[in-house]
């Protein structure tokens, strides 16, 4: 299996501020490095593919990059509906999920 | 549009056999490029994948549950069905399946509300 992690695990921001959450891959992934966004009680959603491709109806404020094991989503101006949890997931091989991001209200 | 609804017990004993049940719309499993995965998440967990099938009939399996998994479909009723044997009460969990985009590997496009399984004697 290949192992993702994410860091941080939670974190505080506020609405407006820059987010960033890392994901990093136990091995090259060549790039198979996907987003999932999920507020609880609710199925995860489509974020983003590829690295830093973004899903049809997801906002610009989203954001994704890296390579080889280290990749980043940001998101520019954090707003209210965007406090979730954030999980990155890889597609390279038999599929694996990171542990996820709680990003909560500070 | 595209959903999807998953069906089965709430409640299974220890060493009991899970079945759940994958009802989809919106897309065939006849056609290619598509696919149907099932993942879980325990309580204030993480989510973790189990199984997929695609539209060719190629099957994949979580390793560290390879041995308790089975997943089929019927493309003719539009489902998918996972079993899932000698269950334990660290399987309890929601029970999610998702559409599969097949692009570089799978990715979970569309996802079902998930249905929680409790394994509790």
């Amino acid at each position: 299996d290949i192992q993702l992690t994410q860091s941080p695990s939670s974190l505080s921001a506020s609405v407006g501020d820059r987010v960033t959450i890392t994901c990093r891959a136990s091995q090259n992934i060549n790039n198979y490095l996907n987003w999932y966004q999920q507020k609880p009680g609710k199925a995860p959603k489509f974020l983003i593919y590829d690295v830093s491709n973004l899903q049809s109806g997801v906002p610009s404020r989203f954001s994704g990059s890296g390579s080889g094991t280290d990749f980043t989503l940001t998101i520019s101006s954090l707003q209210p509906e965007d406090f979730a949890t954030y999980y990155c997931q890889q597609s390279y091989s038999t599929p694996t999920f990171g542990q996820g991001t709680k990003v909560e209200i500070k | 549009q595209i959903t999807l609804k998953e069906s089965g017990p709430t409640l299974v004993k220890p060493t009991q056999t899970l079945t759940l049940t994958c009802t989809f719309s919106g897309f065939s499993l006849s056609t290619s490029g598509v696919g149907v995965g099932w993942i879980r998440q325990p309580p204030g967990e993480a989510l973790q994948w189990l199984a997929l099938i695609y539209w060719d009939d190629d099957k994949r399996y979580s390793p560290s549950l390879k041995s308790r998994l089975t997943i089929t479909k019927d493309t003719s009723k539009n489902q998918v069905v996972l079993t899932m044997t000698n269950m334990d009460p660290v399987d309890t969990a929601t029970y999610s399946c998702a559409h599969i985009k097949v692009h570089r590997g799978a990715l979970f496009e569309y996802w079902g509300q998930g249905t929680v399984v409790t394994v509790s004697s």
